[in-house]
């Protein structure tokens, strides 16, 4: 009965390759984000998507491309990954578009060698 | 382990005393504020809100206190447990759907 899950949970690739990382949540929520948390624990917002839309890009470069193809869902395809993507990467959703309750997945340690 | 490297502010208390953890945000017209608590390996975990209208709300064990004036965060922490240990941050509404994060207080509770 988990809320918001994330697969995979560790993702060790090489620079370069493409990868995906998915996310769903259970909770009936109408809201998405995708976060990233650097290596010092800074947390800071990517994506935000609102039934489906794009609600927030925070100049995430376009090597970024999240797809919502239905409102639990929110996946994140990171192309030509490089060194400076590693990190780990917070799946979330909250009910509206008002940044109220957030409630975070377990998160996906990617890690680019 | 995990904390090597990391630099966070870090409150070291013993188990029973209470714990403050401070926080201060950037923007005066943030009209929401939030903190949560990151234990190692999992994602953040919803403790208490406040909404800009109040100057203090209580919880289970927990208050927050919001001083507007100087734009400042507490987090109260009553008979802190072992459990309580991990990385708390604070954050605020900086505009439509935006939370913005501080950088984190690491909390360390020993028995």
């Amino acid at each position: 009965d988990t809320a918001v899950s994330q697969t995979p949970k560790y993702l060790v690739t090489q620079m370069g390759n493409d990868k995906s990382i998915k996310c769903e949540q259970n909770l009936g929520h109408d809201t998405m984000y995708w976060y990233k948390q650097d290596s010092k624990k800074f947390l800071k917002i990517m994506f935000s998507y609102n039934n489906k839309e794009l609600i927030i890009n925070e100049t995430v470069p376009n090597r970024f491309s999240p797809k919502s193809p239905d409102k639990a869902h929110l996946n994140l395809h990171i192309n030509s990954l490089e060194l400076g993507d590693s990190a780990v990467y917070f799946c979330a959703s909250s009910q509206g578009v008002d940044p109220y309750e957030q409630y975070f997945g377990p998160g996906t340690r990617l890690t680019v060698t | 382990g995990e904390s090597v490297g990391l630099h966070l502010p870090t409150l070291s208390v013993q188990e029973g005393d209470n714990s403050i953890i401070n926080c201060a945000y950037s923007n005066s017209a943030s009209d929401y504020f939030i903190w949560y608590k990151q234990e190692s390996g999992k994602g953040p975990q919803f403790i208490i809100d406040i909404r800009s209208n109040m100057d203090k709300r209580q919880g289970q064990r927990v208050t927050v206190l919001l001083n507007k004036t100087v734009k400042h965060l507490s987090l109260q922490i009553a008979a802190t447990q072992p459990g309580d240990s991990a990385v708390y941050f604070c954050a605020e509404n900086s505009g439509y759907s935006t939370l913005t994060f501080g950088k984190g207080t690491m909390l360390l509770v020993s028995p």
